[in-house]
């Protein structure tokens, strides 16, 4: 079992609609969640992370995090085709170490 | 601030052959991180180097491995090339230490033929 699944997707969505991704994660050791956007021909940038359970607002985004279920979520509202890209999850050890999971390639149509 | 630097950005490799990638991390960062992406694996993580020391390393084969520099740099060598060593990778910099975001570069691709 990896340690990170995600479903790669692609997920395509009209402008202005909200986009759902989610990643679950096998190791409790994980302590810190990140989401990561990626762009094609481009490294991975981070969005926005999150320690524990629970919901975090970044602007248009938020992170969700359920430890009981080890589930991970993000979302975006108000979708912009600016927002087609890979979004990755990554869970976080402690020791400073990523495991991102295959990344969700999302098309916002204008 | 400039970002973390990557070279070369493209590298064409003959089976067997050896190649060294280069990362130049944020200035003041003093972990580098090198990932493997392939469409069909994703990101992998293959070592971190923090002050010159390998703190952390993933399951890539013996044929992978780094060193970093007193200044930060860090170098990736790949020996004896295969098919499945075609990638992007890609070196991420932090400061190592506490709640850490990492920095990606552009990456490498590296094709073998």
């Amino acid at each position: 079992q990896k340690e990170v699944e995600q479903d790669p997707g692609p997920l395509s969505v009209p402008e202005g609609a909200i986009v759902s991704l989610n990643c679950t994660y096998s190791n409790s050791a994980f302590q810190y969640f990140m989401w990561y956007r990626q762009y094609s021909r481009k490294g991975p940038e981070l969005l926005m992370y999150t320690y524990s359970s629970g919901n975090k607002e970044d602007g248009r985004f938020t992170a969700q995090v359920d430890k009981s279920s080890k589930y991970i979520s993000l979302f975006i509202r108000d979708s912009q085709p600016s927002d087609s890209a890979t979004y990755l999850c990554a869970p976080v050890r402690g020791n400073n170490r990523l495991a991102f999971g295959k990344g969700n390639q999302v098309v916002v149509i204008p | 601030k400039a970002g973390v630097t990557q070279t070369p950005r493209y590298l064409i490799k003959t089976r067997g052959q050896q190649v060294t990638l280069s990362c130049s991390p944020i200035s003041g960062h003093r972990s580098v991180s090198w990932y493997q992406q392939t469409p069909g694996q994703g990101l992998q993580f293959l070592f971190e180097y923090f002050s010159e020391t390998q703190r952390n390393k993933g399951n890539f084969p013996g044929r992978f491995s780094g060193r970093q520099f007193s200044n930060s740099r860090s170098e990736m060598n790949v020996s004896t090339l295969e098919l499945g060593d075609s990638a992007l990778y890609l070196c991420a910099s932090s400061h190592g230490t506490g709640v850490s975001e990492a920095f990606f570069g552009q990456g490498t691709r590296l094709t073998v033929v």
